[in-house]
């Protein structure tokens, strides 16, 4: 079983809808969670990170995490064709310096 | 800032060549990574440095050796290339010490054909 798992999609969404991403991780000691933006071609930059139970918003933006389920997702509002990428997602279990990623989901926002 | 760079952004290897490929970062931050990415593979990690003088093997470390030159540099070296490490290598630093939990900051990466 892999550390963190991700649909790997591709995910279609028209501009202005709510595209919905979700992970999945193993290890229930995980404390520390990421979700990652990467254009094809380019390197990961950090979109959003969560710590805590519940939801965090940052602009169109929000991040939702259940520990007991072992679940987190993003939620991308209003989505734009920019919006078009792979998102990472990555669990770090505060115990050590590993991070794992999940394989990314890729999403395509059509005009 | 630069924050952080990576060289050589391409390069391509014949089989049982050997190279080094260079990582350095800016922000003071004191843990580095290496990742290699694969496609339908994520990213995975070959190694990580907690701390200046320290290295710690990652999920897929065979074939690769790393040198922590100091806080700003993080060296990973390929001794006898194989076709099997074809793949985009990431350098990424964050500011954590031991216990991580903190953001990592990620270089261009380095597109590496080994024929």
């Amino acid at each position: 079983q892999k550390e963190v798992e991700q649909n790997s999609g591709p995910l279609s969404v028209p501009e202005g809808a709510i595209a919905s991403l979700n992970c999945t991780y193993s290890d229930r000691g995980s404390q520390s969670f990421f979700w990652y933006r990467q254009y094809s071609g380019k390197s990961p930059e950090l979109i959003m990170s969560i710590y805590s139970n519940g939801d965090k918003e940052d602009g169109r933006f929000t991040a939702q995490l259940n520990k007991a389920s072992q679940y987190v997702s993003l939620l991308i509002r209003d989505s734009q064709p920019s919006d078009s990428a792979t998102y990472l997602c990555a669990v770090n279990q505060n115990t050590g310096n590993q991070f794992y990623f999940g394989t990314g989901t890729s999403l395509t926002v059509i005009p | 800032n630069a924050g952080v760079t990576q060289t050589p952004k391409f390069q391509v290897l014949k089989t049982g060549q050997s190279m080094t490929l260079q990582c350095a970062q800016d922000m003071n931050h004191n843990s580095m990574y290496w990742y290699r990415q694969d496609p339908g593979m994520g990213l995975r990690l070959i190694y990580y440095s907690a701390s200046e003088g320290t290295t710690d093997k990652g999920e897929v470390p065979n074939g690769y050796n790393v040198s922590r030159l100091n806080k700003r540099e993080f060296s990973l070296r390929l001794e006898s290339a194989a076709p099997s490490q074809t793949s985009v290598y990431f350098c990424a630093s964050s500011e954590a010490l031991a216990g991580g939990g903190d953001t990592q900051y990620f270089g261009p990466g380095t597109r590496l054909t080994v024929l």
